[in-house]
């Protein structure tokens, strides 16, 4: 499985916006990316996925690089409740289990 | 929205009891999860279903088992809990069958069990 490398912590202010990097150097051709986050004392929940292509959604942008070997979650307006842990997971294509393999996901600390 | 739900927040066994752990999903999904999460060392999975009665071991199956009786309900059970079986149990679930690349997961709130 492709793994993925990310700061163990970031710090932002409120409101402001926050760039959280993840590396993924081995990522092959049809791995999916996706971003998951877990506030404190609950499940992980889904933030953002792409392919190749930037995306947006209401909860933040996925910046990909033009290599695809990084990528970046931004959040354009970094509040209180985004404090949480920030995992950037990798999907291979259909045949493996479904499972998704976390690694330790950058904390994300926002101070007011 | 999809919920996943689990039977306790928090669960307090001695060593040697039987553990039952429930998740319930009310979006008609597919395939189950269930993973473990422990300091240090992220989440891992524990076991996973992809359809009733359908159960395939995960990355840390042993000391567990699971019963996908309906399509909705997922169990994980404890058959003889120890103390290095204090964690916090996490339930997902997922559709289509199989699994896409693409397709999300969604979670429960989690179990913190604590075995005595």
């Amino acid at each position: 499985d492709a793994k993925t490398t990310q700061p163990n912590s970031m710090e932002s202010n409120e409101e402001e916006p926050v760039h959280l990097p993840c590396n993924h150097s081995t990522i092959s051709g049809t791995d999916y990316i996706h971003w998951y986050r877990q506030l404190p004392s609950q499940g992980p929940e889904y933030v953002i996925h792409g392919l190749t292509s930037n995306v947006n959604n209401r909860m933040a942008s996925l910046a990909i690089a033009e290599d695809r070997k990084s990528s970046t979650l931004i959040l354009h307006r970094a509040t209180l409740r985004d404090a949480a842990v920030y995992y950037c997971i990798l999907r291979p294509p259909l045949g493996n289990t479904g499972k998704l393999i976390f690694g330790q996901g950058t904390t994300l600390q926002v101070k007011p | 929205d999809v919920k996943v739900t689990q039977s306790s927040r928090y669960l307090v066994k001695r060593t040697g009891e039987k553990v039952f752990l429930e998740c319930v999903q009310d979006m008609d999904h597919e395939n189950m999860f269930w993973y473990r999460q422990d300091p240090g060392l992220g989440l891992r999975l524990i076991y996973f279903s992809y359809d009733v009665k359908m159960k395939e071991k995960g990355d840390i199956p042993e000391g567990y088992s699971v019963s996908r009786e309906k399509k909705e309900r997922f169990s994980l059970i404890l058959e003889s809990a120890s103390t290095n079986q204090t964690s916090m149990y996490l339930c997902a679930s997922s559709s289509p069958r199989g699994g896409r690349p693409q397709e999300t997961q969604y979670f429960g709130p989690g179990t913190r069990l604590l075995v005595l």
